[in-house]
């Protein structure tokens, strides 16, 4: 059974930075393109970036690009984001997704 | 950016009628290949999001044929026949053609 388990999340105050991982099982990790997408408290969905399976190629939403970073350990299964400067309005959940799979999200609240 | 545009639903919706979900995208999804870049999620209550419908047209596995999606390059629309309780959530559009991806607002679906 394909299963995607984020963590790293929670609470974390503006300025900060925080790295959230998620670990992949039930398929061949390194073969797929691996994606997050984070989903506001108002449940708007937002598409962050993906990562080739190889690692070799990212790509980013423009308005993040410059603070967050997608980076992935194929011998580990293991897909990262890496958040720096974080902002009140980077409060949301967070979703790794790939193989057509979501995971269960990781909740991350930006506040002082 | 492509902009996407869900259409709302006639709240609630009777259990065993059908119910067309509508989205729009600002720019033709229909690729020179010839398959359209476009996937349907459905969310359920305290869940995350779950691939119903992929290539505008394709079930993913497992869904059930009272799913069904169709439409144009930028024109598209999720059908579900017999509403179950199963279906409550919020349904969401996503074009996949360029970067960055985007997302619907959303479309809620309410069972009577």
């Amino acid at each position: 059974e394909v299963q995607l388990v984020e963590s790293g999340g929670g609470l974390v105050q503006p300025g900060a930075s925080l790295k959230l991982s998620c670990v992949a099982s039930g398929f061949t990790f390194s073969d797929y393109w691996m994606s997050w997408v984070r989903q506001t408290p108002g449940k708007t969905m937002e598409w962050i970036g993906d990562i080739k399976y190889d690692g070799s190629y990212t790509n980013y939403a423009p308005s993040l690009k410059n603070r967050f970073t997608i980076s992935r350990d194929n011998a580990k299964s293991t897909l990262y984001l890496q958040m720096s400067n974080v902002r009140s309005e980077d409060t949301a959940t967070y979703y790794c997704t790939g193989r057509m799979r979501w995971g269960q999200g990781v909740m991350v609240t930006v506040s002082s | 950016d492509i902009v996407m545009t869900q259409g709302a639903l006639p709240n609630p919706v009777p259990s065993g009628e059908s119910a067309s979900i509508t989205c729009q995208s600002s720019k033709s999804l229909l690729h020179s290949n010839g398959k359209t870049y476009l996937n349907w999620y459905l969310q359920r209550p305290g869940q995350s999001p779950q691939l119903l419908i992929y290539w505008m047209s394709t079930r993913a596995s497992g869904v059930s044929d009272r799913f069904s999606g169709s439409g144009s390059g930028t024109d598209f629309t999720l059908k579900i026949s017999s509403v179950e309780a199963e279906d409550v959530g919020v349904y969401y559009c996503q074009q996949f053609l360029e970067y960055p991806r985007t997302f619907g607002g959303g479309t809620k679906l309410e069972l009577k």
